[in-house]
Formats: structure tokens, sequence, C-alpha cells
């Protein structure tokens, strides 16, 4: 079975402190994904990663940043945490790069983070 | 740029049929999928069909695509309770991540 685990379930962080989300998958896969979850708002992509060290910008990049050390792991870093970034943030994996063959892509179980 | 649409909402009783809809942005799209999220969980892939398909079964589910009118829909036979959930269009364009509908919430009562 596909696993993408993500470090923690619940988060409460302070308005500037700086957050780590990690996430990890175990099938080897080349693409890593960032998606936030907000009600009436769906997915929306924050980052995305197609190899180790490679990131790409996704539809609302403002706020984060991402790391992407070792093929398994790709963290999301919030650098200075902001009320409005409280939500529902979904990690995925996918094996294949560009539009080739099947993407199907693999969550993880979610972070809620609240900023406070 | 285009979003991919989705109604937000369907209520049914069970045994009855759900019928989900979707528009999606990008007639090249070479895949578009159908994912299903529980309460409190991640999302999981229900089923997939390719663009060169126009109708793919599987057990309770059905899905339809229209090309021309760049339409999915999935319907769900003899909904059950467990059914409901947010369920999740997506397509994939070449180059990009999967491009996320907002979801609609599938409520199934008794």
């Amino acid at each position: 079975d596909v696993k993408v685990t993500q470090s923690s379930r619940y988060l409460v962080k302070r308005t500037g402190e700086k957050v780590f989300l990690e996430c990890v998958q175990d099938m080897d896969h080349e693409n890593m994904f960032w998606y936030r979850q907000d009600p009436g708002l769906g997915l929306r992509l924050i980052y995305f990663s197609y190899d180790v060290k490679m990131k790409e910008k996704g539809d609302i990049p403002e706020g984060y940043s991402v790391s992407r050390e070792k093929k398994e792991r790709f963290s999301l870093i919030l650098e200075s945490a902001s009320t409005n970034q409280t939500s529902m943030y979904l990690c995925a994996s996918s094996l294949l790069p560009g539009g080739r063959g099947g993407t199907e892509a693999f969550f993880g179980q979610g972070t809620r983070l609240t900023v406070v | 740029g285009e979003d991919v649409e989705q109604s937000l909402f369907l209520s049914v009783r069970e045994g009855d049929s759900s019928v989900i809809n979707c528009t999606y942005t990008d007639s090249s799209s070479t895949y578009l999928y159908w994912y299903k999220q529980e309460p409190g969980a991640g999302l999981q892939l229900l089923t997939y069909i390719f663009s060169n398909m126009d109708m793919k079964q599987d057990q309770r589910l059905t899905v339809l695509l229209n090309k021309k009118d760049k339409h999915l829909s999935l319907r769900i036979a003899d909904t059950q309770t467990g059914d409901s959930a947010i369920y999740f269009c997506a397509e994939k364009q070449a180059g990009t991540a999967l491009i996320f509908g907002k979801g609609t919430t599938l409520s199934v009562s008794s």
C-alpha cells in the first residue's frame, strides 16, 4: 500500500512563528504536492516538486516555501505564520511526471493548522 | 483562469441514485478523476477515466465523460449512508499538478 504520512494531525501555532509541516511517502514517487483546503474553496495548490531539490509554485505560494532534500520527504514552511494561514494542509505524491501515463495522486491524512 | 466547477451540495435518500456533475477547463486534459473525502480524512481516489473514453463502470460507480462539453459526471447507484462524503472532481493537464474542483458534499439520509 502506498503511504503518505504527514507528521501531525493537529497543530496550534502563534502568529509570527516559523512552522514546518512534514510529509513523507514510501513509494519512491517523483512528484510531491502541498495543497490547502478551505471551506467553499476546495483544494488549492501551494507548491509542488518534480524531483529532489526541484520546486514549482502553485496557485497560492505567497507566505510559504518548501524544501525537498530527499526524494521521500517534502516539507512546507510557513516563514511567519499568520491567522489567514489557519487551514487544513494536505500533502500528496504521484508516480509519473508531467502528462505521461496515469498520475493518480495519493494523499496524506491532512494537518489541521490553527494560527492564533 | 477558468475553474473546475461542481455544485456544492447534493442530498439524496438511501437507496436512490446520486449524480454529481463537474465541468472541467481543458479539453486536452488526459485524465479525469473523482476523489472522495470522508470527515477528518485525506482524499482517496475513487475512480478515474482516460480522455479517450466516454464511460467507465466500476461496481456501483458510473463515470460519464462528454469531451465536447467538458462535462464529467459520477453516478452512484443504490446510495448508502457510508457514501456521505465530499466528492472532488480533478483534471490532469500536461505538465501540471492535478486541478481540483471545490468539492460536492453528498448527504445521504435514511
